[in-house]
């Protein structure tokens, strides 16, 4: 069975500085696709970023970009130029290519603080 | 597109209560889940449909847990009867082609 790790229950950072979040993850399959989500106070859970495991190039999404190292089964999340409106929880989550469900796999989370 | 709606946003209720939650996925999206977060046990999956069909309802912890989904465009959690033990934020996602998109949640507490 696939299993999502976050080592790290609560990460701080100050503002504007970068910050890498770790995911490690657990699977023997080639097909996959994995998962950052955002959960701030007001605990709506917001898609932050995506990467299909195919693909060697890194995500990106403005702020916000993975490591994804594949052979390590390591998908850390880099958030640079920390703003005040990234504190949130971030959770990483896995899915099999193989399951038309689409079902999740989710870490524990880390708590994201950011020191003004 | 006004994203997955789920109602009501906070509800309080006493012991025994019949409790439902309703959610509205995205349009077009064939696949509905039920998760509940508390922050003993983190985000659970309760149950997920597939084109309205429940294919896993392994997460719902008891019989008093029951979810249908009559149509494309709504679903239904309900809790009867509630107990304190089921108080958590209890959030409906629907999805596509792979991402799953949230809903605002529902509160709810049990006393």
């Amino acid at each position: 069975a696939q299993t999502v790790t976050q080592s790290q229950p609560e990460m701080s950072v100050q503002e504007a500085e970068t910050v890498t979040l770790s995911c490690t993850y657990d699977t023997s399959e080639s097909d996959y696709y994995l998962f950052w989500y955002k959960q701030p106070p007001s605990r709506q859970m917001i898609l932050v970023i995506r990467q299909e495991a195919y693909k060697q190039q890194n995500a990106t999404e403005n702020r916000f970009s993975v490591n994804f190292q594949k052979a390590a089964k390591s998908f850390s999340l880099k958030i640079s130029d920390s703003q005040l409106g990234d504190a949130a929880m971030y959770f990483c989550a896995y899915r099999s290519g193989l399951d038309s469900n689409y079902q999740l796999i989710w870490g524990a989370g880390t708590k994201l603080i950011i020191k003004p | 597109d006004a994203g997955v709606i789920q109602s009501p946003r906070h509800e309080v209720t006493e012991m025994g209560q019949e409790v439902t939650l309703r959610c509205k996925p995205i349009s077009g999206h064939n696949s509905l889940f039920w998760y509940r977060q508390t922050m003993m046990r983190g985000l659970e999956l309760l149950i997920y449909f597939n084109n309205n069909v429940p294919i896993d309802d392994s997460g719902m912890p008891e019989d008093r847990f029951s979810a249908k989904m009559p149509n494309a465009s709504f679903s239904t959690l309900k809790i009867q009867p509630s107990e304190p033990r089921d108080s958590a934020v209890y959030f409906c996602a629907s999805c596509n082609q792979g991402e799953q998109y949230f809903g605002p949640g529902t509160r709810l507490t049990v006393t």
